[in-house]
């Protein structure tokens, strides 16, 4: 799997949104990007994916660069409660095994 | 709630015994996977299960071994444990391949600490 980037540390005020990017420049072209946090030790939570076209779910926004070499997770209105580790991971699906490699993330601090 | 229940929360022992953690995956979910995450380690990937059998290893050491059984709960055992073997274990689900999902959905956790 393709390695990743994250700024180790974010500050976000609550209710503006917050942008957290990843770059992972050797993506390939069969890899997706996947989005998990984790808040506190609680297991880790799914978030949101992407191959290369923007996602949008409930939860947040995923825009992929068009050369997919960087992506940005965008939580539209962010709460105290988002305060987490975000993960970006690039993986292929659909093989043998389909763990999930996680690096250091990204801590978001929301304040009010 | 992801669905994803682990017994024991809490488990605390010495140094050189034995523990056995238990997972029941989500509803129909056919993979389980485990994590260990320690604070020098992060998160990592240990072992997979699908289906009853083994699909994938990671960095999991020969002192740990793991089992899915017939009606898919998973367990891992972690023997002559060591202190640096103090950590959250996190089981995971994910549905069977036909479905075209790949996400996982984790466990609560279950915080081991060895004295």
């Amino acid at each position: 799997d393709a390695k990743t980037t994250q700024p180790t540390s974010m500050d976000c005020a609550e209710g503006r949104a917050a942008n957290l990017p990843c770059n992972h420049s050797t993506i390939s072209g069969n890899e997706y990007v996947y989005w998990y946090r984790q808040i506190h030790s609680q297991g880790p939570q799914y978030i949101i994916h992407g191959l290369k076209n923007n996602e949008t779910n409930e939860m947040a926004s995923l825009i992929i660069t068009e050369d997919r070499k960087s992506s940005t997770l965008i939580l539209p209105h962010a709460t105290l409660r988002d305060t987490a580790v975000y993960y970006c991971i690039v993986r292929v699906v659909g093989g043998a095994g389909n763990m999930l490699t996680f690096g250091g993330g990204t801590r978001l601090m929301v304040k009010p | 709630d992801s669905g994803v229940t682990q017994t024991p929360k809490h488990l605390i022992t010495a140094t050189g015994q034995r523990v056995t953690l238990r997972c029941s995956p989500r509803s129909g979910d056919l993979s389980v996977y485990w994590y260990q995450q320690s604070l020098d380690q992060g998160l990592q990937f240990l072992i997979q299960y699908y289906n009853g059998e083994e699909r994938a290893k990671g960095n999991i050491l020969e002192r740990f071994s793991a089992q899915q059984f017939p009606d898919l709960h998973s367990e891992l055992n972690l023997s002559s444990l060591e202190l640096g073997d103090s950590a959250l274990y996190f089981c995971a689900s994910s549905p069977s391949p036909a479905s075209g999902s790949w996400e996982q959905f984790f466990g609560p956790g279950t915080r081991l600490t060895v004295l």
